[in-house]
């Protein structure tokens, strides 16, 4: 069974700029969650989606957004980039909405902006 | 309120010798607990995870970890370190609070000596 898959896996971006990032889970699996990872502030949720729903949302601006198909597959979007948004961006896929399943990871996104 | 503390923001050990993660975690529900290894530009991997079945977990590579609810941690051990350890290592705690919460640590970086 194929992993969790995202793309780009690197881009460059300068300030102001907008980005749309891309992750398809494992075939099968409904939820699809987003984190930022930085050297700083280590790994942030953003948010999660199941069902093409936002179910859960961190501590982010509303630059941050996301969206989930009805294949499951979700892109996030960040519009008026900041260089504080230069990070790994992970995205992360599960069976189901419970405590007790295992995320699965994607490789990531490494986002510069300059 | 749910929080991670993972005790060593970095570790060293030489190769062959036992390694030790220390997490403990507060949570007024019933947690899900997990460790993840993220090797250098990969994304996060599952090494093993307590669903309030044993409390002693064993894992992947030669990892295990106990539950100790009374201790309110779940520390990572392995007998015998090997090179290919080296790595970040994150404790996670995952809870149904109504909503569906997942927390990381700030991760505890594995250092290998030959």
């Amino acid at each position: 069974k194929a992993g969790v898959t995202q793309t780009p896996r690197y881009l460059i971006k300068t300030r102001g700029q907008q980005v749309t990032l891309s992750c398809s889970p494992i075939s099968g699996h409904r939820s699809v969650s987003w984190y930022q990872q930085t050297p700083g502030q280590g790994l942030q949720f953003l948010f999660e989606y199941f069902s093409e729903t936002q179910r859960n949302k961190g501590n982010f601006p509303g630059r941050f957004s996301g969206r989930q198909f009805s294949n499951s597959r979700s892109e996030m979007n960040v519009s008026t980039l900041e260089l504080g948004d230069s990070a790994l961006y992970l995205c992360a896929s599960s069976l189901a909405r419970r405590p007790e399943e295992t995320q699965y990871f994607g490789p990531g996104t490494r986002l510069l902006v300059l | 309120a749910q929080s991670v503390t993972q005790l060593d923001s970095h570790v060293s050990v030489s190769e062959g010798t036992p390694v030790l993660l220390r997490c403990n975690y507060s949570s007024s529900y019933s947690p899900s607990l997990f460790w993840y290894v993220q090797h250098p530009n990969k994304g996060l991997q599952l090494l093993l995870k307590y669903t309030s079945a044993a409390t002693l977990v064993k894992g992947i590579n030669g990892f295990e970890a106990e539950f100790k609810k009374s201790e309110t941690s779940f520390h990572l051990t392995k007998p015998s370190a090997h090179m290919s350890d080296a790595a970040e290592y994150f404790c996670v705690v995952s809870v149904n609070t109504g909503g569906f919460k997942t927390i990381f640590g700030a991760g505890t970086r594995l250092f290998v000596k030959a």
